[in-house]
């Protein structure tokens, strides 16, 4: 049983689409967050959620947004999608408390084109 | 605001060997430092979760340590194999209601 679970693993599109990526975790977490790992490997918070509420909303642009239905999911929706978002996303989740380990999705490859 | 830095970036050691891998963070205030592994074109692995009130952890072949006072982490891997090549990445939890912040990540190769 994958305890944080991602799709599509692979996305290919075009400059311009809207496309979304889900998450889901069965890990009984309350906290969610999605990564972005650069071409040089570099990951980066972009958001995190907490019992369905946004808590951290780096500087990205808002052409990504992210949306929590309940707790065990959250998903990320980017409109206008241009080459510079090409990099893997990775969801990750914990519980609330900030002793808690962390753990992540197999990630979403984006490439566009 | 915090900076985690891994050094090496790459590292590559015969199989068999004893070897560790630095992590260092700017601001001492953290509530726990994880370490992880990731294998190319995989997900993030969890390794081993420090929390700031403990000095080391240990999971098999693998010793983590923790010096907040110096910043400072090593992840020990003892009795080097193939299979422990990969990159590894150090994270820390900082202030309440944060994220976990990523160094670049060591890449370990392990030659047979």
């Amino acid at each position: 049983d994958t305890a944080v679970s991602q799709t599509p693993k692979y996305l290919v599109t075009q400059m311009g689409n809207d496309k979304s990526i889900k998450c889901e975790q069965n890990l009984g977490h309350d906290t969610m967050y999605w990564y972005k790992q650069d071409s040089k490997k570099f990951l980066k918070i972009m958001f995190s959620y907490n019992n369905k509420e946004l808590i951290i909303n780096e500087t990205v642009p808002n052409r990504f947004s992210p949306k929590s239905p309940d707790k065990a999911h959250l998903n990320l929706h980017i409109n206008s999608l241009e080459l510079g978002d090409s990099a893997v996303y990775f969801c990750a989740s914990a519980m609330g408390s900030q002793y808690t380990e962390a753990f992540f999705g197999q990630g979403t490859r984006l490439t566009v084109v | 605001k915090q900076e985690v830095t891994q050094i090496p970036a790459a590292l590559s050691v015969p199989e068999g060997e004893n070897l560790v891998l630095n992590c260092s963070f700017t601001d001492s205030a953290i509530y726990n430092l994880q370490w992880f592994r990731q294998d190319p074109g995989k997900g993030l692995t969890s390794l081993l979760l420090i929390q700031s009130s403990q000095r080391e952890q240990t999971s098999g072949r693998l010793n983590a340590s923790l010096d907040k006072s110096s910043g400072r982490s090593t992840l020990y891997i003892a009795a080097s194999q193939p299979g422990d090549s990969a990159t590894y990445l150090c994270a820390v939890y900082g202030q309440a209601g944060t994220a976990l912040i990523f160094g670049k990540g060591t890449t370990l190769s392990v030659s047979s």
